[in-house]
Parts: C-alpha cells; structure tokens; sequence
C-alpha cells in the first residue's frame, strides 16, 4: 500500500542545467498536485494534473518550467536552465477521482533541489 | 475558499493538550475545514476535516463553533513528535479535485 513515491529525493545541479523530478502517485490516484517550498516559507502550489491533462497551472512560473502526467508512468516536473532561485523543496500530492475525494491530498516527501 | 487566520506560534509543554485555534470567519454553508501540519522537513500531513459537527479520530480532535466561524484543532496528549508547522484550510464541499492553498499556519513547539 505504497504512499506518493517522489524520486530523486535530492538532487544538485548547476546553473543552466536540467532538473527532473518524478512522482508516482497513490495506486488508484488519478490527479496529481505539485508545489514548492522555498527555504523558511510556505507551500505554493505550482500546477494539477489528471492523466494526459494539465489542469490548473496557474502557480507556475511562466518560463523554464513544464509538468506532465502522462497515461503510462510517474507524472514529471521539468525545470530548465535552473537558476539558484530554483533552489526548493517539491512536493508532489495526489488524491482519487473526483467520486472518491474527500478533499485529503496525499503528500510525497518531497524532492529537494539544490542550485549551484 | 474562505480565508483563515491563525496564530504565527505556540508553545505546549508535552503531554499536555494542544489547543491550535483557527479564525474562518467568511465561510460559508458548504465549506469544509481541513488541518494538515508539516513536521520539518517532511511532506505535509492530512490530520483531520469537519464541516460542522466536531469530529474525532486517533491523531486529533476538531471543534467547529456553532456559528462556524472558528474552530480548534485539539491533540489530546502532545509529544514532541507532534512538534511542526499545524494549517487551517478551508475548502469548498463541491471544489471537487482543486488544490489545497496553504497559509502560513501556526507553528507549534512541543517543550519537554
């Protein structure tokens, strides 16, 4: 009965690199949430995806960052040509079809990315 | 959704109760409150959700005024474990699917 899977769990990169971050959600979830969390403040929600859909993604910033949940495998927050601000925790959430929700998100344990 | 206000810290000797109170005073009829924390470091962690009726279960307890306008999330016995950042939502009954806002919630400290 595995919980929202979040991989990698840290991951560093340089300026001007690629950050790829993967969450698998709840077995069963249909709908995936992602926020950030910047050192000493709170959580912002980024975007929120069904399968093959984006959603809502109005938390996300404009350039450099892109999101998919597609039909097969863990959804993917992509984040390009990474800058120091881009430094943060990730946290990935999920919760069933709409029939089932009862508003709980299930959180992963986030993926902490480090900009150098 | 309604807005919340809550304390930005609280203190609480272990194994006392710890009462975190939330101001919701604009909610309406169908909307919910929900509390979460996020002990340090981790992912957040749904506690516990009322509508209006005060509910119960093995992590917490949730008093709702009778007017709806604030409520109180109790833990009976603090430990420090249950030291983290504690948020008060609240959340349309028909929002269906849509994401969860967090505030800036109140900090509770758990002093041996």
């Amino acid at each position: 009965n595995a919980g929202v899977m979040q991989n990698p769990r840290h991951l560093v990169r340089r300026r001007g690199q690629e950050a790829r971050l993967r969450c698998s959600p709840v077995k069963g979830h249909s709908h995936v949430y992602w926020y950030r969390q910047l050192p000493e403040e709170g959580l912002k929600f980024m975007v929120y995806l069904q399968k093959e859909n984006i959603i809502d993604e109005s938390g996300m910033p404009k350039e450099r960052f892109s999101a998919e949940f597609p039909k097969e495998g863990p959804s993917i927050l992509r984040i390009q040509q990474v800058v120091r601000g881009d430094s943060a925790a990730y946290f990935c959430a999920s919760s069933p079809f709409r029939g089932q929700n009862t508003g709980e998100l299930f959180f992963g344990e986030g993926s902490r990315l480090t900009v150098l | 959704d309604a807005k919340t206000t809550q304390p930005p810290s609280m203190d609480c000797a272990e194994g006392r109760a710890a009462n975190l109170p939330c101001n919701h005073s604009t909610i309406s009829g169908n909307e919910y409150v929900y509390w979460y924390r996020q002990i340090h470091s981790q992912g957040p962690q749904y506690i516990i959700h009322g509508l209006k009726n005060n509910e119960t279960n093995e992590m917490a307890s949730l008093i709702i005024t009778e007017d709806r306008k604030s409520s109180t999330l109790i833990l009976p016995h603090a430990t420090l474990r249950d030291t983290a950042v504690y948020y008060c939502i609240v959340r349309g009954k028909n929002s269906g699917n849509t994401p969860l806002v967090f505030g800036k919630g109140t900090r509770l400290s758990v002093i041996a």
